[in-house]
């Protein structure tokens, strides 16, 4: 079974610091994937990043990266110098690799209610 | 582009009632995907449907809920004799489909739904 933890449930920062969500996963799959989306307060769930599990380089674009760990089942999300637009609930997800008609639903954390203050 | 659409964006019904939700995946997308988000349980699977494979259902909560997909293109999720733990937004989601990848899905706005 496929699982992902996003242990910090809300933060509150004040504009212009760094800030980093957390997300630990579990699964049996040699190969997967993770995600992390972003939910404004609009609702929409927004694609951010995607990642496979031959991949451990880190990412960054922008103000956003992204720090992902094999041996510590972690995919960590940074912002670094947060702004008020930053404020959402983000989600961390993991699907499966399989090839050959697969279904790649995705696993979702609970998510972390990001606020940042002006 | 047009996103994914879903419609109504709030549905109030009684308990007991069945109602239908409608999606509208983005065009060249073969593969959709139903969740729901509710405040106890976060954002859950739903249902998976694959250009004309059998659909992956395992994560319909019970028999009361049921989904189609026509011509590989819109789809509607029916939940019939509506409870109230039925309540919470239902979203859909859309994706490019290749073996060996998972592409990013792209979700629609969802369907609030309140049973009362």
């Amino acid at each position: 079974a496929q699982k992902v933890t996003q242990a910090q449930t809300e933060i509150s920062v004040v504009e212009k610091e760094d800030v980093t969500l957390d997300c630990v996963y579990e699964t049996r799959d040699t190969t997967y994937y993770l995600f992390w989306y972003k939910q404004p307060p609009s609702g929409e769930l927004v694609f951010l990043i995607r990642r496979n599990s031959f991949d451990e380089q880190n990412e960054i674009s922008g103000r956003y990266s992204w720090n992902f760990q094999k041996s510590t089942s972690s995919f960590n999300f940074t912002i670094t110098a947060s702004q008020v637009v930053d404020s959402a609930v983000y989600f961390c997800a993991l699907s499966g690799g399989h090839s050959g008609g697969s279904n790649y639903k995705l696993t979702f954390g609970k998510g972390t209610l990001l606020t940042v203050n002006p | 582009g047009a996103g994914v659409s879903q419609s109504p964006s709030n549905k109030v019904t009684e308990k007991g009632k069945d109602v239908e939700l409608r999606c509208d995946p983005i065009s060249g997308h073969t593969a959709l995907y139903w969740y729901r988000q509710s405040l106890g349980q976060g954002l859950e699977f739903l249902i998976y449907f694959q250009g004309n494979s059998a659909p992956d259902k395992s994560g319909l909560p019970s028999d009361r809920f049921s989904a189609e997909r026509t011509g590989g293109s819109v789809s509607t999720l029916t939940i019939q004799r509506t409870q109230q733990e039925d309540s919470a937004v239902y979203l859909c989601a859309s994706s490019l489909r290749r073996s060996g990848r998972p592409y990013e899905q792209y979700f629609g706005p969802g369907t609030r739904l309140t049973v009362t």
